[in-house]
């Protein structure tokens, strides 16, 4: 399974934007690019998902490097419920994959 | 609409004992998968159905662990003589089985299992 790195936590006040940045070096060139958050007591939740172009939805926007090696989750105004774990994760583009979790990066956000 | 549901919540039980864990996928999701989260660690998978025929089963962690998928809905996650090491939550994930578009998993809240 292709690795991701990502920084083991990072702050950020409360309606500031907030840049989550996620290396992929080894990334084949059929590996999405997922991002999902646990808030705490909850399972894990889908936030954004992308190949090769920048994708936004209504959560946030994820902007990949032309080269696919990294991809940065911007949430545009953080608010207290966005403190949650955040996971960078490479997952291939045929057939029902199992998701391999990292460390992933703790966001505190301070009011 | 409903998300994923798995029950119970919360299980507290004796070593030896066995445990059952039971998942409810969202409606119309035939791939189905476990994933176990311990006190400090990330999630691991486990196990990955699709329809009840389970394809990928390298994350059960020994033969005390076992899943089984019926009517291509509800799923059972059992572990028998369970062991101090086997206390963690359990997550349950569903999604389409149309993976070209890459469809995100839907998680529930996990069992949090404690094994006394």
């Amino acid at each position: 399974d292709a690795k991701t790195t990502q920084p083991n936590s990072m702050e950020s006040n409360e309606e500031e934007p907030v840049h989550l940045p996620c290396n992929h070096s080894t990334i084949s060139g059929t590996d999405y690019i997922h991002w999902y958050r646990q808030l705490p007591s909850q399972g894990p939740e889908y936030v954004i998902h992308g190949l090769t172009s920048n994708v936004n939805n209504r959560m946030a926007s994820l902007a990949i490097a032309e080269d696919r090696k990294s991809s940065t989750l911007i949430l545009h105004r953080a608010t207290l419920r966005d403190a949650a774990v955040y996971y960078c994760i490479l997952e291939a583009v045929q057939g029902a994959q199992k998701l391999v979790f990292g460390q992933g990066t703790r966001l505190t956000i301070n009011p | 609409g409903a998300g994923v549901s798995q029950s119970p919540s919360n299980k507290v039980t004796e070593k030896g004992k066995d445990v059952e864990l039971r998942c409810d996928p969202i409606s119309g999701h035939t791939a189905l998968y476990w994933y176990r989260q311990s006190l400090g660690q990330g999630l691991e998978f486990l196990i990955y159905f699709q329809g009840n025929s389970a394809p990928d089963k390298s994350g059960l962690p020994s033969d005390r662990f076992s899943a089984e998928r019926t009517g291509g809905s509800v799923s059972t996650l059992t572990i028998q003589r369970t062991q101090q090491e086997d206390s963690a939550v359990y997550l349950c994930a569903s999604s389409f089985s149309d993976r070209e578009d890459n469809q995100p998993q839907h998680f529930g809240d996990g069992t949090r299992l404690s094994i006394l």
